[in-house]
Order: structure tokens, then C-alpha cells, then sequence
């Protein structure tokens, strides 16, 4: 059964900083591999996704896949305060289905 | 688009009593799931539907946990003689086919068994 865990569980950076986010799972056969943003109070929201081994950038947030280490990991740059939430990675096996295994996630809080 | 409709955001029951919980997908989604989350056991998968027809209900817990999909506009969590084990925000969640597209969750309803 797929696991899947994050670190750290908590996380404080300063305004304009750097944030690293980190993530492993179990299944070599996991497929497809997603970031989560939850704020108090609404529901998941997807951020990004990668399929791919390697790097994916999108604006602020860069992605880093490596299935071969059964690693994911989330890179804040700049990071702002409306950045303060709580992030899941969430892995998909299935390519016929959404269903999502998601960690249990890293509270981010951006310090003005 | 309004989202994924979770109807009602709040729900508090007491114990021993039913509590049955809404969800409208996204309009032209064929795939609908449920989640509860809790502090203690995070984000946890409970079932799954495509096309209306139950896929996977894998996480449901065997007694007194049921969903329905009567139609393609909207889906139900029953839960009969609620324990206060089942407080907890349970979250709905729509997506199209296939792996790597989107699955879209509404804002959840918590649930308070007193």
C-alpha cells in the first residue's frame, strides 16, 4: 500500500525567502505527483504537478521529481505571506483514475 | 464554474444519530471522490465513483459508512449511528478521466458528533 510522507512538518521562513518542501513515497510504480495548497477553512487546492523526472518551474514554485529515490520535493522562491498554508504532495498510481494517496503535509508560515 | 458544492459546510449530530452529507461536482466530471481529513489521521481516500458507478470504496469504514451517486449532478455520505470517532472534515472532490488531470475539491463539511 502506497505511503507517503512529507517533511518537515512545519516549516517558517521569512518574507522574500526560500522554502523547501519535501516528500517520499513507497510505490515505484506511482505515476503522477501533485502539490496541494489548503488555507483555513477551503478545501485542497492543486498548485502544480509533475510527471516527469527533473525540474518543472512554474512562476515562484519549482518542482523537483526523482522516482528513482522516490523523492518529490516543492521550492518556494521569494516566498510571500499569502504563501502561509498547509501543503500536501499527493501520488496518483493509477492511470485510469485521480485517486490520490496524500502525505500528511507541512505548514508553511511566512513571516512578515 | 462554482466549483465542487458541499452542502452543509457545518453539521453537528449527536451520537447514535444519522448524518448525511451532499456534494454537486463540477459540471461534465465524470469522476467524483471522498475524503475525510482529520488532525490525527490526515487526508484519508474513502471512495470513488466514475460515471456515476461505484470504482473503489477501498477506505470506507464497513459498518454504518455508505455513498450513493444517484445522478451525475450530485453524490451522498451517509453515515448511520454517528460515534464521535466520525468528527472530522469530509471533503468532496471531482475530476475528469484519466491520472494526471485535476481532481478539484469543494470547501468540505465538518462534522461535530456530540
Amino acid at each position: 500500500q502506497q505511503k507517503v510522507q512529507q517533511s518537515p512538518e512545519s516549516l517558517i521562513v521569512p518574507e522574500g525567502g526560500m522554502a523547501s518542501l519535501n516528500c517520499t513515497f513507497s510505490d515505484r510504480n506511482s505515476q503522477y505527483f501533485w502539490w496541494y495548497r489548503q488555507h483555513s477553512g477551503e478545501g485542497p487546492k492543486a498548485l502544480m504537478s509533475i510527471f516527469s523526472n527533473g525540474d518543472k518551474k512554474e512562476g515562484r514554485f519549482t518542482a523537483h521529481l526523482n522516482k528513482a529515490s522516490l523523492h518529490v520535493s516543492l521550492h518556494i522562491k521569494d516566498s510571500q505571506p499569502s504563501d502561509s498554508a498547509l501543503y500536501f504532495c499527493a501520488v496518483s498510481t493509477n492511470t485510469n483514475t485521480g485517486k490520490l494517496t496524500f502525505g500528511d503535509g507541512t505548514v508553511l508560515t511566512v513571516k512578515p | 464554474n462554482a466549483g465542487v458544492i458541499q452542502t452543509p459546510r457545518h453539521k453537528v449530530t449527536g451520537k447514535g444519530q444519522e448524518a448525511t452529507l451532499w456534494c454537486e461536482p463540477i459540471s461534465g466530471h465524470s469522476a467524483v471522490f471522498w475524503y475525510r481529513q482529520t488532525i490525527v489521521q490526515g487526508l484519508e481516500f474513502l471512495t470513488y465513483f466514475r460515471n456515476q458507478a461505484p470504482i473503489d470504496d477501498s477506505g470506507m469504514p464497513k459498518e454504518r459508512f455508505s455513498a450513493q451517486m444517484p445522478n451525475q449532478s450530485h453524490s451522498t455520505l451517509k453515515i448511520q449511528s454517528t460515534q464521535p470517532q466520525d468528527s472530522a472534515v469530509y471533503l468532496c472532490a471531482s475530476s475528469s478521466e484519466g491520472g494526471n488531470t485535476e481532481v478539484f475539491f469543494g470547501k468540505g463539511t465538518r462534522l461535530t458528533v456530540v
